[in-house]
Protein backbone atom coordinates (compact mmCIF):
# COMPACT_ATOMS: atom_id res chain seq x y z
CA UNK A 1 0.00 0.00 0.00
CA UNK A 2 1.07 3.41 -0.96
CA UNK A 3 1.63 5.60 1.90
CA UNK A 4 3.19 9.65 2.07
CA UNK A 5 3.07 10.68 5.38
CA UNK A 6 3.87 14.39 6.22
CA UNK A 7 5.30 16.14 9.02
CA UNK A 8 7.39 19.44 10.04
CA UNK A 9 3.87 21.40 9.58
CA UNK A 10 4.16 24.39 12.22
CA UNK A 11 3.26 28.04 13.59
CA UNK A 12 6.39 30.50 11.86
CA UNK A 13 6.78 34.23 11.56
CA UNK A 14 6.79 35.71 9.15
CA UNK A 15 10.42 35.89 7.25
CA UNK A 16 11.44 32.30 8.92
CA UNK A 17 11.96 28.95 7.78
CA UNK A 18 10.72 25.49 7.98
CA UNK A 19 11.07 22.32 6.75
CA UNK A 20 8.75 19.79 5.62
CA UNK A 21 9.46 15.86 5.33
CA UNK A 22 7.32 13.28 3.71
CA UNK A 23 8.23 9.81 4.36
CA UNK A 24 7.39 7.16 1.81
CA UNK A 25 6.37 3.66 1.57
CA UNK A 26 4.74 1.03 -0.40
CA UNK A 27 6.88 1.70 -3.60
CA UNK A 28 10.13 2.24 -5.10
CA UNK A 29 10.57 5.61 -4.46
CA UNK A 30 13.55 6.02 -6.36
CA UNK A 31 11.54 5.47 -9.44
CA UNK A 32 8.99 7.97 -9.23
CA UNK A 33 8.48 11.81 -9.40
CA UNK A 34 7.43 13.85 -6.43
CA UNK A 35 5.26 16.85 -6.03
CA UNK A 36 4.16 19.27 -3.22
CA UNK A 37 0.93 20.82 -3.44
CA UNK A 38 -0.62 23.43 -1.22
CA UNK A 39 -4.07 24.66 -0.45
CA UNK A 40 -4.80 27.76 1.75
CA UNK A 41 -7.63 27.26 4.12
CA UNK A 42 -11.31 27.35 1.93
CA UNK A 43 -9.20 27.58 -1.10
CA UNK A 44 -8.27 25.54 -4.14
CA UNK A 45 -5.05 23.27 -5.01
CA UNK A 46 -2.07 24.72 -5.85
CA UNK A 47 0.95 23.46 -7.43
CA UNK A 48 4.49 24.15 -5.73
CA UNK A 49 7.10 22.02 -7.12
CA UNK A 50 8.29 18.64 -7.84
CA UNK A 51 11.56 17.03 -8.51
CA UNK A 52 12.95 14.40 -10.83
CA UNK A 53 13.61 10.80 -9.84
CA UNK A 54 17.12 11.21 -9.13
CA UNK A 55 16.68 14.55 -7.86
CA UNK A 56 18.22 16.17 -10.90
CA UNK A 57 15.08 18.20 -12.15
CA UNK A 58 13.14 20.53 -9.90
CA UNK A 59 10.58 22.55 -10.79
CA UNK A 60 8.70 26.13 -8.91
CA UNK A 61 6.14 27.63 -9.45
CA UNK A 62 6.98 31.38 -9.63
CA UNK A 63 5.12 32.00 -6.17
CA UNK A 64 7.86 30.30 -3.93
CA UNK A 65 10.87 30.29 -6.82
CA UNK A 66 13.61 31.14 -5.39
CA UNK A 67 12.62 30.77 -1.03
CA UNK A 68 11.38 27.00 -1.53
CA UNK A 69 13.80 24.47 -2.52
CA UNK A 70 12.35 20.82 -3.07
CA UNK A 71 15.28 18.12 -2.62
CA UNK A 72 14.81 13.90 -1.95
CA UNK A 73 16.78 11.44 0.21
CA UNK A 74 16.19 8.23 -1.80
CA UNK A 75 18.07 5.71 0.75
CA UNK A 76 15.91 7.27 3.08
CA UNK A 77 12.41 7.08 0.67
CA UNK A 78 12.03 10.92 2.12
CA UNK A 79 11.44 14.14 0.73
CA UNK A 80 11.82 17.62 2.04
CA UNK A 81 10.25 21.00 1.37
CA UNK A 82 12.74 24.00 2.67
CA UNK A 83 11.03 26.77 2.56
CA UNK A 84 12.59 30.43 3.70
CA UNK A 85 11.35 34.34 3.62
CA UNK A 86 8.09 32.37 4.45
CA UNK A 87 5.37 34.93 4.14
CA UNK A 88 1.35 34.77 5.44
CA UNK A 89 0.01 34.04 2.17
CA UNK A 90 2.10 30.91 2.38
CA UNK A 91 -0.43 29.37 5.53
CA UNK A 92 -1.37 26.28 3.62
CA UNK A 93 -1.96 22.40 4.18
CA UNK A 94 0.94 20.82 2.35
CA UNK A 95 0.07 18.02 0.17
CA UNK A 96 3.23 15.32 -0.72
CA UNK A 97 2.36 13.08 -3.61
CA UNK A 98 3.41 10.95 -5.80
CA UNK A 99 4.24 11.80 -9.61
CA UNK A 100 4.69 10.09 -12.93
CA UNK A 101 6.58 12.37 -15.49
CA UNK A 102 4.64 14.67 -16.77
CA UNK A 103 1.42 13.68 -15.18
CA UNK A 104 -0.62 15.04 -12.52
CA UNK A 105 0.16 13.54 -8.96
CA UNK A 106 -1.54 9.76 -8.67
CA UNK A 107 -1.09 9.35 -4.21
CA UNK A 108 -1.32 11.89 -1.86
CA UNK A 109 -0.41 12.57 1.95
CA UNK A 110 -2.91 12.95 4.20
CA UNK A 111 -1.30 17.11 4.42
CA UNK A 112 0.19 19.00 6.82
CA UNK A 113 -0.33 22.65 7.99
CA UNK A 114 1.60 25.29 8.08
CA UNK A 115 0.71 28.74 9.28
CA UNK A 116 3.21 31.85 9.38
CA UNK A 117 1.67 34.28 11.58
CA UNK A 118 2.81 37.00 14.04
CA UNK B 1 1.29 30.07 -14.43
CA UNK B 2 -2.19 31.24 -14.67
CA UNK B 3 -4.70 28.70 -13.17
CA UNK B 4 -6.77 26.58 -15.55
CA UNK B 5 -10.08 28.10 -15.46
CA UNK B 6 -13.33 25.74 -14.24
CA UNK B 7 -16.91 26.69 -13.55
CA UNK B 8 -17.30 27.81 -9.70
CA UNK B 9 -20.33 25.82 -9.29
CA UNK B 10 -22.60 22.78 -11.07
CA UNK B 11 -25.26 20.88 -9.51
CA UNK B 12 -26.98 18.07 -10.50
CA UNK B 13 -29.84 15.14 -9.20
CA UNK B 14 -29.00 12.14 -8.16
CA UNK B 15 -29.42 9.60 -11.15
CA UNK B 16 -28.56 12.50 -14.14
CA UNK B 17 -25.30 13.76 -15.70
CA UNK B 18 -23.42 16.47 -15.82
CA UNK B 19 -19.63 18.03 -16.96
CA UNK B 20 -17.36 20.25 -15.67
CA UNK B 21 -14.83 21.92 -17.74
CA UNK B 22 -11.27 22.60 -17.54
CA UNK B 23 -9.83 25.69 -20.08
CA UNK B 24 -6.36 26.61 -20.71
CA UNK B 25 -4.06 27.06 -23.31
CA UNK B 26 -1.89 25.75 -25.86
CA UNK B 27 0.68 25.08 -23.70
CA UNK B 28 -1.02 23.28 -20.99
CA UNK B 29 -4.19 21.30 -21.74
CA UNK B 30 -3.69 21.86 -25.52
CA UNK B 31 0.09 21.00 -25.86
CA UNK B 32 -0.29 17.60 -23.76
CA UNK B 33 -2.24 15.12 -22.84
CA UNK B 34 -1.40 15.04 -19.21
CA UNK B 35 -4.56 16.19 -18.26
CA UNK B 36 -6.02 14.60 -14.33
CA UNK B 37 -9.01 15.52 -12.59
CA UNK B 38 -9.18 14.89 -9.13
CA UNK B 39 -12.42 14.38 -6.37
CA UNK B 40 -11.73 16.08 -3.07
CA UNK B 41 -14.46 15.99 -0.08
CA UNK B 42 -13.89 18.74 2.67
CA UNK B 43 -10.91 17.95 4.96
CA UNK B 44 -9.82 15.27 2.89
CA UNK B 45 -6.53 14.36 0.41
CA UNK B 46 -7.59 14.61 -3.05
CA UNK B 47 -8.79 11.29 -5.02
CA UNK B 48 -7.25 10.84 -8.42
CA UNK B 49 -10.59 9.89 -10.93
CA UNK B 50 -8.60 10.38 -14.11
CA UNK B 51 -5.27 10.89 -16.07
CA UNK B 52 -4.09 11.30 -19.50
CA UNK B 53 -7.23 12.83 -20.27
CA UNK B 54 -9.26 9.43 -20.36
CA UNK B 55 -7.93 7.06 -18.29
CA UNK B 56 -8.80 5.85 -15.08
CA UNK B 57 -7.33 4.45 -12.28
CA UNK B 58 -8.13 1.22 -10.91
CA UNK B 59 -11.01 0.94 -8.58
CA UNK B 60 -12.41 4.49 -9.67
CA UNK B 61 -16.23 4.32 -10.91
CA UNK B 62 -16.49 4.13 -15.05
CA UNK B 63 -19.27 6.63 -14.21
CA UNK B 64 -16.34 9.42 -14.47
CA UNK B 65 -14.92 10.11 -18.18
CA UNK B 66 -12.71 12.13 -19.37
CA UNK B 67 -12.14 13.76 -22.48
CA UNK B 68 -10.36 16.47 -24.47
CA UNK B 69 -10.96 18.76 -27.03
CA UNK B 70 -8.39 21.56 -28.36
CA UNK B 71 -7.60 24.04 -25.16
CA UNK B 72 -10.12 22.51 -23.25
CA UNK B 73 -10.88 19.30 -20.93
CA UNK B 74 -14.09 17.63 -19.41
CA UNK B 75 -14.73 15.54 -16.86
CA UNK B 76 -18.56 13.87 -17.11
CA UNK B 77 -19.89 12.12 -14.54
CA UNK B 78 -22.93 9.96 -15.04
CA UNK B 79 -25.43 8.39 -12.61
CA UNK B 80 -24.75 11.10 -10.18
CA UNK B 81 -24.72 9.79 -6.70
CA UNK B 82 -25.06 12.20 -3.18
CA UNK B 83 -21.69 11.07 -2.39
CA UNK B 84 -20.28 12.24 -5.55
CA UNK B 85 -20.83 16.08 -3.88
CA UNK B 86 -17.33 17.00 -3.65
CA UNK B 87 -14.72 20.05 -5.35
CA UNK B 88 -13.07 18.85 -8.46
CA UNK B 89 -9.85 19.96 -9.90
CA UNK B 90 -8.10 19.64 -13.30
CA UNK B 91 -4.39 19.69 -13.01
CA UNK B 92 -2.03 19.48 -16.53
CA UNK B 93 1.69 19.56 -17.37
CA UNK B 94 2.87 22.85 -18.57
CA UNK B 95 5.46 23.91 -21.44
CA UNK B 96 7.69 25.51 -18.91
CA UNK B 97 7.69 21.67 -17.32
CA UNK B 98 5.74 23.20 -14.16
CA UNK B 99 1.87 21.86 -13.68
CA UNK B 100 -1.25 23.86 -13.09
CA UNK B 101 -4.51 23.03 -11.14
CA UNK B 102 -8.06 24.64 -12.22
CA UNK B 103 -9.11 26.63 -9.77
CA UNK B 104 -11.72 24.19 -8.71
CA UNK B 105 -15.62 23.01 -9.20
CA UNK B 106 -17.71 22.71 -6.47
CA UNK B 107 -20.64 20.07 -6.97
CA UNK B 108 -23.84 20.35 -5.56
CA UNK B 109 -26.22 17.15 -5.74
CA UNK B 110 -29.33 18.42 -4.90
Amino acid sequence: EVQLVESGGDLVQPGGSLRLSCAASGFTFSTYWMHWVRQAPGKGLVWVSRISNDGSITTYADAVRGRFTISRDNAENTLYLQMNSLRAEDTAVYYCSRGVGGRGPDYWGQGILVTVSS
Amino acid sequence: QSALTQPASVSGSPGQSITISCTGTGSDVGGYNYVSWYQQHPGKAPKLLIYDVSNRPSGVSNRFSGSKSGNTASLAISGLQVEDEADYYCNSYTSSMTVVFGGGTKLTVL
